[in-house]
């Protein structure tokens, strides 16, 4: 079946440290992948999406992502977080396979310390 | 920048009450899609609508939910009769092209609660 597996539910990092939200995918077609932000009372904020060809992505925010096919993985990743970055964080997949549906994972929650 | 706008930002109903959600996509979007998220759990695709009819909907998506574009601008979801379980954040989000070469933009929601 297919799946999207956040495995953290809360991350909690101090403001200045490098920041790693994991996220794996079960998919029988390619996927496209996605991240998303949600801060509180906003919606759902593209941060950073893969389709195909360099496995390392940049995204808005000073965010990254990286798709790794042998280890089903996009994580995404932040060098430096700030307080701002405090928010909820979507993974998402998408395939041509399933039609339109994007699958969620169950979101990580990002609280930052100073 | 354009973006997905949803109206209302909150509504409350009583159970057994028809509400309709509304939507107003990126204007040249061609694809509307309907989310929801119910509290402390992970946000679960709808429907997604194209060219005027229902492109693929979810078995959440049952004969007590319907969607609709009235004119050139708006999208609805309409809940027929609203159960408690229906109590939820619904999202709207619109694309150009098919979600699985394009991106989804999404609105700030709307927050249901069934009393």
């Amino acid at each position: 079946a297919q799946s999207v597996t956040q495995p953290d539910i809360h991350i909690t990092v101090s403001e200045g440290a490098s920041l790693e939200l994991r996220c794996n995918y079960s998919y029988g077609a390619t996927p496209y992948l996605f991240w998303y932000v949600q801060s509180p009372g906003q919606g759902l904020q593209l941060l950073l999406k893969y389709f195909s060809g360099d496995t390392l992505v940049q995204g808005i925010k000073g965010f990254e992502a990286e798709f790794k096919r042998s280890q089903s993985s996009f994580n995404l990743r932040k060098p430096s977080v700030h307080w701002s970055d405090a928010a909820e964080y979507f993974c998402a997949v998408g395939a041509v396979k399933s039609g339109y549906a994007l699958n969620f994972g169950k979101g990580t929650s990002l609280l930052v310390t100073p | 920048e354009p973006e997905v706008t949803q109206t209302p930002s909150h509504q409350v109903t009583q159970m057994g009450q028809e509400v309709i959600l509304r939507c107003v996509p990126i204007s040249n979007h061609l694809y509307f899609y309907w989310y929801r998220q119910i509290l402390g759990q992970k946000v679960e695709f709808l429907v997604s609508f194209y060219n005027n009819e229902i492109s693929e909907k979810s078995e959440i998506f049952d004969d007590q939910f319907s969607v609709e574009r009235p004119d050139g601008s708006n999208f609805t979801l309409k809940i027929r009769s609203t159960k408690l379980e229906d109590s939820a954040m619904y999202f709207c989000a619109s694309s150009e092209v098919l979600a699985g070469v394009d991106t989804q933009y999404f609105g700030p929601g709307t927050r249901l609660t069934v009393l």
